[in-house]
């Protein structure tokens, strides 16, 4: 079946500006997660949705950061007044809840944005 | 804190020969570890995961260890081939508020394939 699903593949945005990113995760997948990755930093943990909650936002570096998730599916990554050092590729993971894959998480191919 | 790290940044091999990719975590207390594959222009892709309570687990062509003792992992990939070659990560799990699991990935090693 088709894996996680994540637009745009690039984005180009200037300072100051707000963005968007879209995260389709696997179907009957109720775990969805997000990450960066940026030079130096390696993979980190942004937020964890379980369903259309997010129990866990720990991860977030400000509050120009905020995630959402409607229906148990599609979730929005949207960073507001962007800065350079939000420069990054944005990756989104899904993974079941329960049963013995719930470990495994299964990522897409990442949103590269690059800040002006 | 507590970290997920590799030892080496770079490994290059010859096309046939096995490849050995290292990682030293720090959290003993971390129950479950996965090695991700990650090559160019994609996601990491989940390649094989051991639990605490296992010292070894083998997978196609692939085989973690894990030794609690001194807090390492290895990754050993047998007769490596040039579609082998990515930027290859451990992870360590640990659980998040609401039931969810948080990766914690280390700087990745980069494996070369030489033809």
């Amino acid at each position: 079946g088709a894996g996680v699903s994540q637009s745009p593949s690039n984005k180009v945005t200037e300072k100051g500006k707000d963005v968007e990113l879209r995260c389709d995760p696997i179907s009957g997948h109720t775990a969805l997660y997000w990450y960066r990755q940026s030079l130096g930093q390696g993979l980190e943990f942004l937020i964890y949705f379980q369903g259309n909650s997010a129990p866990d936002k720990s991860g977030l570096p400000s509050d120009r950061f905020s995630a959402e998730r409607t229906g148990g599916s599609v979730s929005t990554l949207t960073i507001q007044r962007t800065q350079q050092e939000d420069s990054a590729v944005y990756l989104c993971a899904s993974s079941p809840y329960e049963g013995g894959a719930k470990n495994i998480q299964y990522f897409g191919a990442g949103t590269r944005l690059s800040v002006l | 804190g507590e970290s997920v790290g590799l030892h080496l940044p770079t490994l290059s091999v010859q096309e046939g020969d096995n490849s050995i990719i290292n990682c030293a975590y720090s959290n003993s207390a971390s129950d479950y570890f996965i090695w991700y594959k990650q090559e160019s222009g994609k996601g990491p892709q989940f390649i094989i995961d051991i639990r605490s309570n296992m010292d070894k687990r083998q997978g196609q062509r692939v085989t973690v260890l894990l030794n609690k003792t001194v807090k390492h992992l290895s990754l050993q990939i047998a007769a490596t081939q040039p579609g082998d070659s990515a930027v290859y990560f451990c992870a360590e799990i640990t659980l998040l508020t609401g039931g969810g699991n948080k990766l914690t990935f280390g700087t990745g090693t980069q494996l070369k394939v030489e033809l």
